[in-house]
């Protein structure tokens, strides 16, 4: 049964960036898309971005300017970057797997890590 | 930007069907998919493809699509399917996801 796991710093200053990094335990990352989603009281679920393990990557338009979304096959994990972050970048991050059929371009996520919460505040 | 919407919240007793409702313009020719959250936890995934069911999620989860509307179906509902569901899209072209806004369950 794979596992994800988030880590990272859970507070982060207005303008600087957000790093977080999601370790896979149980599987190898190979073969699969995995992606970034968080979620703020207002807004609720908010789709961040996905990469293959390959690494070609794919984000949201909304936040493209400025996320990065980075693969360490050698490591099993993958990492975020959120940049010139702000009080609305405030949320539970969460990582996930994301399982794809390519000829109906769809995607969804079938196993999520536990969340961090990660407040942007002075 | 695409848009999936969701009633805010639905009630029923116990052992009624509840029936949570996702509406987008896309949704006739993208598959959709459901999750549950309950407080404090990550959302698990309880419908797949519209309709499949992952293993381990009990039979009273059932999930259908007509036009841009697609459903989320628990029959026999019982206490402890009280949470957030949420469902998940993908636009026309396929390459941006979105969630609905999320329904609260309540069993009364």
């Amino acid at each position: 049964q794979v596992q994800l796991q988030e880590s990272g710093p859970g507070l982060v200053k207005p303008s600087e960036t957000l790093s977080l990094t999601c370790t896979v335990s149980g599987g190898s990352i190979s073969s699969y898309y995995w992606s970034w989603i968080r979620q703020t009281p207002g807004k609720g679920l908010e789709w961040i971005g996905y990469i293959y393990y390959s690494g070609s990557t794919n984000y949201n338009p909304s936040l493209k300017s400025r996320v990065t979304i980075s693969i360490d096959t050698s490591k099993n994990q993958f990492s975020l970057k959120l940049s010139s972050v702000t009080a609305a970048d405030t949320a539970v991050y969460y990582c996930a797997r994301v399982r794809f059929i390519a000829a109906a371009a769809t995607h969804w996520f079938d196993t999520w890590g536990q969340g961090t919460l990660v407040t942007v505040s002075s | 930007s695409y848009e999936l919407t969701q009633p805010p919240s639905v009630s029923v007793s116990p052992g009624q069907t509840a029936r949570i409702t996702c509406s987008g313009d896309a949704l006739p020719k993208q598959y959709a998919y459901w999750y549950q959250q309950k407080p404090g936890q990550a959302p698990v995934l309880v419908i797949y493809k519209d309709s499949e069911r992952p293993s381990g999620i009990p039979e009273r989860f059932s999930g259908s699509s007509s036009g841009t509307t697609v459903t989320l179906t628990i029959s026999g509902v019982q206490a402890e399917d009280e949470a957030d569901y949420y469902c998940q899209s993908a636009d026309s072209s396929g390459t941006i996801e979105v969630f609905g806004g999320g329904t609260k369950l309540t069993v009364l």
